[in-house]
């Protein structure tokens, strides 16, 4: 199984920051990673596909980056909607595996 | 416009069998694979399996001695079954799209539901 480690777990920022999330898995996945913000009582929702593209409806403030086994999901100019809970996720082989999440939090 | 309803018994007895339901609209479900993925309180994401709609599928090693995934394409429907479940297998669980066209992201996604295994 390929093992998604995200960086770091928690993130204290302010409106208006600029954060980065970084993703690294444990074995080449081309650009086969997804990221995903999640609200509590929410379910996912995707950002960024393909490691760069970002989905139809998303912010321009979020962008990824990357290839191989290192990403990264970086949110310019911080929102109070954007506080919540980032997740990559591998799509190159199954199981699909998902990063341990990082908890965007105000500071 | 795509949605995803997960049904199912909020409640289940230790050693028992969860199943649930993902009823599809506003897509066919004979196109792309479709999953379950399930969040125990304050932890991660974890990939259950996917289904086709020819019936392939592909589980968590993790959970494959204990999963059934089955599609019913008249009703644009799939559906999860978990044998013999654990106070571990507690979690709000998710059906979800992949979609084949965009790097197999989960594009749509369910409301969630939450199954607490508890005599």
């Amino acid at each position: 199984d390929i093992q998604m480690t995200q960086s770091p777990s928690s993130l204290s920022a302010s409106v208006g920051d600029r954060v980065t999330i970084t993703c690294r898995a444990s074995q080449s996945i081309g650009s086969y990673l997804n990221w995903y913000q999640q609200k509590p009582g929410k379910a996912p929702k995707v950002l960024i596909y393909a490691a760069s593209s970002l989905q139809s409806g998303v912010p321009s403030r979020f962008s990824g980056s990357g290839s191989g086994t290192d990403f990264t999901l970086t949110i310019n100019s911080l929102q109070p909607e954007d506080f919540a809970t980032y997740y990559c996720q591998q799509s190159y082989s199954t199981p699909r595996t998902f990063g341990q999440g990082t908890k965007l939090e105000i500071k | 416009q795509v949605l995803l309803q997960e049904s199912g018994p909020g409640l289940v007895k230790p050693s028992e069998t969860l199943s649930l339901t993902c009823t599809v609209s506003g897509a066919s479900i004979s196109s792309d694979y479709w999953s379950w993925i399930r969040q125990p309180a304050g932890k991660g994401l974890e990939w259950i399996g996917r289904i086709y709609s020819s019936g392939s599928t592909n589980y968590n090693s993790s959970l494959k001695s204990r999963v059934i995934m089955s599609v019913d394409t008249s009703k644009n429907q799939f559906s999860l079954k978990l044998t013999s479940v654990t106070a571990a297998d507690t979690a709000v669980y998710y059906c979800a799209r992949e979609n084949q066209l965009l790097y197999r992201n989960f594009d749509y996604w369910g409301q969630g539901t939450l199954v607490t295994v508890s005599s």
